[in-house]
């Protein structure tokens, strides 16, 4: 079975740093596109990031260059390293499977919570 | 960048059919993918690749897509469809969703 379980999130202050962890189980990280969705209170679903299997990444223009994604094939685990936190990046952070190139985002976690506040 | 185009709302009465657009340009050309959100929940796909579904998905699900506009019709509306609807497709590297679609059955 197929599950993706997030971790990390916390209250951080602008300008901090923090590290989202995503545990996958019943498929490997490292053969498959990886994504970070995150989604504000009360608003839409906002694409973060995506790392494929190749370990090219890209990202979103609101987080290019402040965040990072990565995964660790030992611990089958996926990251996003969020630098220069702002009051923007309040959200609920989820990761994905994507089903390849062009795919869905066939499976999600549970989702952790980021809240950057003074 | 690319754009969907998503209705913030559609309401439809139970046992009915209930559209949902996603506009986009030439979106026909792109592979269109939808998902199901309930409060506090995490997103759940429910049609992939334009028209199909995963397992466990009712076949009252269905999805079409041709110019400039994907369609997702859910048939025979229950109220445990009540939620959002977010349809999703890929622009080069990048992920875009349109803005949600709040589906209330009445």
């Amino acid at each position: 079975e197929v599950q993706l379980v997030e971790s990390g999130g916390g209250l951080i202050q602008p300008g901090g740093s923090l590290r989202l962890s995503c545990a996958a189980s019943g498929f490997t990280v490292s053969s498959n596109y990886m994504s970070w969705v995150r989604q504000a209170p009360g608003k839409g679903l906002e694409w973060v990031s995506v790392i494929y299997s190749g370990g090219s990444t890209y990202y979103a223009d609101s987080v290019k260059g402040r965040f990072t994604i990565s995964r660790d094939n030992s611990k089958n685990t996926l990251y996003l390293q969020m630098n220069s936190l702002r009051a923007e990046d309040t959200a609920v952070y989820y990761c994905a499977r994507v089903q390849g190139p062009g795919g869905s985002l066939d499976y999600w976690g549970q989702g952790t919570l980021v809240t950057v506040s003074s | 960048s690319y754009v969907l185009t998503q209705p913030p709302s559609v309401s439809v009465a139970p046992g009915k059919t209930a559209r949902i657009t996603c506009g986009g340009n030439n979106i026909g050309s792109k592979s269109v993918h939808w998902y199901q959100q309930k409060p506090g929940q995490a997103p759940v796909l429910v049609i992939y690749y334009d028209s199909d579904r995963p397992s466990g998905i009712p076949e009252r699900f269905s999805g079409s897509n041709s110019g400039n506009t994907a369609t997702l019709t859910i048939s025979r509306v229950e109220a445990g469809d009540e939620a959002d609807y977010y349809c999703q497709v890929w622009d080069s590297s990048s992920v875009v969703f349109g803005g949600g679609t709040k589906l209330t059955v009445l």
